[in-house]
């Protein structure tokens, strides 16, 4: 699987949008780029995944650059719940490991 | 819906003392569940996969007869800690997809805490 790279930590204000960059330049066409978060002493919650469009939920959006090689994970109004350490993963369509990098620690300050 | 259940949460025993530790998909069959390990301020680290009906695919470096996996149904997966001593203190989790398809996601358990005295 590719090797994602992403910025030890963030802070955002409550309210404002919470942008994630993930770097994954060297995936290749059959990896789907998987978001995931883990609040403190719990276990990591699903947020969104996809391959090559854009994708949103009720949690988040998710923006992949045209090239693939980066994206973006986006919070829209984000709140103090947030705070977390948000992973981003490749992994290739049919296998099942996810492996997990040291992700992002997002602050959300009031 | 894909709830993953584990159970415990928590669990403080003595050295020398064989822990079980329960994964459980409350809403969906998971012919594969993983489990995971992770100390503090660490990632989380893949132990092994555990196949329903066959037997667990350990991770290089993660002792098979340490770490006993039993997936015996669809929809639990045991993780035995035998003969704990405290470097074996951790944060131990497991998660489990509906299918087998790579591109759906994995739901994680709320871990269990394993503190080894």
């Amino acid at each position: 699987d590719a090797k994602t790279t992403q910025p030890p930590s963030m802070d955002c204000a409550e309210g404002r949008a919470a942008n994630l960059p993930c770097n994954h330049s060297t995936i290749s066409g059959n990896e789907y780029v998987y978001w995931y978060r883990q609040i403190h002493s719990q276990g990591p919650q699903y947020i969104i995944h996809g391959l090559k469009n854009n994708e949103t939920n009720e949690m988040a959006s998710l923006i992949i650059t045209e090239d693939r090689k980066s994206s973006t994970l986006i919070l829209p109004h984000a709140t103090l719940r947030d705070t977390a350490v948000y992973y981003c993963i490749v992994r290739v369509q049919g296998a099942q490991k996810l492996v997990f990098g040291q992700g992002t620690r997002l602050t959300i300050n009031p | 819906g894909a709830v993953v259940s584990q159970h415990p949460s928590r669990v403080i025993c003595k050295s020398g003392t064989s822990v079980k530790i329960e994964c459980r998909s409350l809403d969906f069959q998971a012919t594969t569940m993983f489990w995971y390990r992770q100390f503090p301020k660490q990632s989380l680290m893949l132990m092994a996969t555990s196949n329903e009906g066959s037997k667990a695919t350990y991770e290089q470096g993660v002792e098979k007869d340490k770490f006993l996996i039993n997936h015996a149904s669809l929809t639990l997966s045991t993780l035995t800690v035998t003969s704990a001593h405290p470097e074996d203190s951790s944060f131990y989790i497991c998660s489990a997809s509906m299918t087998q398809n790579g591109n759906q996601p994995q739901h994680f358990g709320d871990g269990t805490r394993l503190s080894i005295l």
